[in-house]
This record gives C-alpha cells, structure tokens and sequence, in this order.
C-alpha cells in the first residue's frame, strides 16, 4: 500500500513567522510531489509542485524534496492569517495518479 | 479560461437510490480523476479516466462506476447508496504531459 504521512495538526503559528510543513511517502517510485491548499469547504488548489531533489521557491512558499530520505517539506514564510487551511501532500503512483496524505491543518494567529 | 465544473453542487440521497454526480474538464485535459473526502478524511482515490477508458480504480465496491463520454466529461454513479458514502466528491482533471490535478468545487453527498 503506497503512503503518503502528514501530522494532522493543528499547527499553530504567530503571524509572520515560518509555518514548517511535513510529509513522508513509501513509495521509492514516486517521481513528483506536490501540495495543495484546502480552505474549509472549498476543493484543494495547488500550491507547489517538486520532482528535483532540492528547493524549489515560489514567492512566499519554498517545497523541499529529499528523495533518499523519502521526505518532503512546505516552508511558509511571513505567514498570514489567510493562510490558514489544511495542506495537503501528494506524491505520485505510475506517473499519472496522485495519492494524497490527510493534511496538516494551519493556523495563524494574528 | 472556465475551470472544471461539477454538478450537482449538492446532493441528497435516500440510502439505497442511486446517485449520478457529473463533471466537465477544463478545455483541453483529457485526464479526469474523482475522488472521495469523508468528513475528517483525506482524499480517497476512486477512479481515473483517459481518452474514454478507464484506466484505474482504487479500493472501492463495484457500485461506484463511471464513465467518460468523447467530449472528456465524465460522470460517477453510485448505486445502492449507503450512509457511509456521504462525502464530498470531488473531481480534477489534467491535460496530457501536465503536472498536478485542477479541482472541480464538489459534490456534496449525503445520504439519509
């Protein structure tokens, strides 16, 4: 059974500060991974995608991917309370279909 | 450029009916995914179609069906519905060679 391993949280951080988000998979084969940002009610929106071992950053949001390790990370910086939400990781299995984790819920106090 | 559109937004069954939820990808994706949300649950993979086939199906009774017609939208049947199928239903489409799911806003299920 491929997995993808989120903390469900809540992580609680100030606003402003650096929210640090983790995920493992077991998949050895998963070539990509991306993260996705669900607001209460509402459908995921991608945020980020990785395929590289490495950093890849986007303006506030920086993906880590360390395939030996099997871990991947979301870095939100200066984050603010309309980050608030429950992220999702996902990694691919056979190149075409997604497997998610079950989120880590965000929140940022103002 | 319209995003993918899913209807009914929401849906309320009597257990044992059937229910037909639909979907229409973006323009140009050939690739559509559906996937469950149980309240408190991540997403679930249910069944993933491309050029009018199915190409893949998660862990799911045989109740929960499908189909994709030739303009790629695509609908998901589930018959004999159960309580435990209340959910939100969520479908996301991909074009050919792209990285990462667009998702459609969802169909809330419930069943009484």
């Amino acid at each position: 059974q491929k997995e993808v391993e989120q903390n469900s949280g809540p992580l609680s951080v100030p606003e402003g500060a650096i929210a640090s988000l983790n995920c493992t998979y077991s998949d050895r084969g998963s070539q990509s991974f991306f993260w996705y940002r669900q607001y209460s009610g509402k459908s995921p929106e991608l945020i980020m995608f990785i395929y590289s071992n490495g950093d890849k950053e986007d303006g506030r949001f920086t993906a880590q991917l360390n395939k030996a390790s099997q871990y991947v990370s979301l870095l939100i910086r200066d984050s603010q309370p309309s980050d608030s939400a429950t992220y999702l990781c996902a990694g691919t299995e056979g190149f075409q279909k997604l497997v998610f984790g079950t989120g880590t819920r965000l929140l940022v106090s103002p | 450029e319209a995003g993918v559109t899913q209807s009914p937004t929401h849906l309320i069954k009597t257990r044992g009916q059937q229910a037909t939820l639909r979907c229409s990808p973006i323009s140009g994706h050939t690739s559509v995914y559906w996937y469950q949300q149980a309240l408190g649950l991540g997403l679930q993979f249910l069944l993933w179609y491309d050029e009018g086939e199915e190409r893949n199906r998660g862990n799911f009774p045989p109740r929960f069906s499908g189909r994709q017609f030739p303009n790629y939208s695509s609908e998901l049947n589930v018959n004999a519905l159960e309580l435990e199928d209340s959910a939100l239903y969520l479908c996301a489409s991909r074009r050919e060679g792209g990285y990462g799911y667009t998702f459609g806003s969802g169909t809330r299920l419930t069943v009484v």
